[in-house]
């Protein structure tokens, strides 16, 4: 069974800053990643994903990810923030196999990026 | 691109009542899921789908029950509604055993008074 963590809850930030929300995920098999944004009272977007290939992944928005297997990591980045970035941001993660509990996404509890002016 | 829609935003039901939460799909998924997403807890699928009626429990069925007759609508059922069960519920499908990720909807926010 894969699990996710989001290593910070909240993480407060300036305007035009840049930030890196964190996201480790336990797997035996190989995995599909994810990162998505939630903006108040709305559903979840997908903003980047990692299937295969290049470990760097570029998103919507300006966003970006890394994919570092060694270390478990998918980590979001972003090099400088507008005050319309702030919302909640999930990680998750798919097993590499197919049927059952494979179908399913792993999500983690969410990091709430707040920009500041 | 794809769109899921539930079709209330905003609900509010006495304790004890029943309750359906509805969801439609207009691209041909096969697989829909059921999420609540409480404040702390992220997150948690309900029930899933795979193909027209078929369903499998997620991680919290208790006081949960669905229905999918037709491929694009997958409806949850809270038998007899708790204040517990108040939560934002997200409805979500994907194609492909969700290989390429989720397509949510917006949500509805349900209060049990």
């Amino acid at each position: 069974a894969q699990s996710v963590t989001q290593l910070d809850s909240q993480v407060p930030v300036f305007e035009e800053a840049p930030v890196e929300l964190r996201c480790n995920y336990s797997s035996s098999v190989s995995v599909y990643l994810f990162w998505y944004v939630q903006y108040p009272n709305q559903g979840l977007q997908l903003l980047l994903k990692y299937l295969s290939g290049s470990t760097l992944v570029k998103g919507i928005n300006g966003f970006e990810a890394e994919f570092n297997k060694s270390q478990t990591s998918f980590h979001l980045r972003k090099p400088s923030v507008h005050i319309s970035d702030t919302a909640e941001y999930f990680c998750a993660v798919r097993g590499g196999g197919s049927g059952g509990s494979n179908y399913k996404l792993t999500f983690g509890k969410g990091t709430l990026l707040t920009v500041n002016p | 691109d794809v769109k899921v829609t539930q079709s209330s935003r905003y609900l509010v039901k006495r304790t004890g009542e029943k309750v359906f939460l509805e969801c439609v799909q207009d691209m041909d998924h096969e697989n829909m899921f059921w999420y609540r997403q409480d404040p702390g807890l992220g997150l948690r699928l309900i029930y899933f789908s795979y193909d027209v009626k078929m369903k499998e429990k997620g991680d919290i069925p208790e006081g949960y029950s669905v229905s999918r007759e037709k491929k694009e609508r997958f409806s949850l059922i809270l038998e007899s509604a708790s204040t517990n069960q108040t939560s934002m519920y997200l409805c979500a499908s994907s194609l492909l055993q969700g290989v390429y990720g989720y397509t949510f909807g917006s949500g509805t926010r349900l209060t049990v008074v």
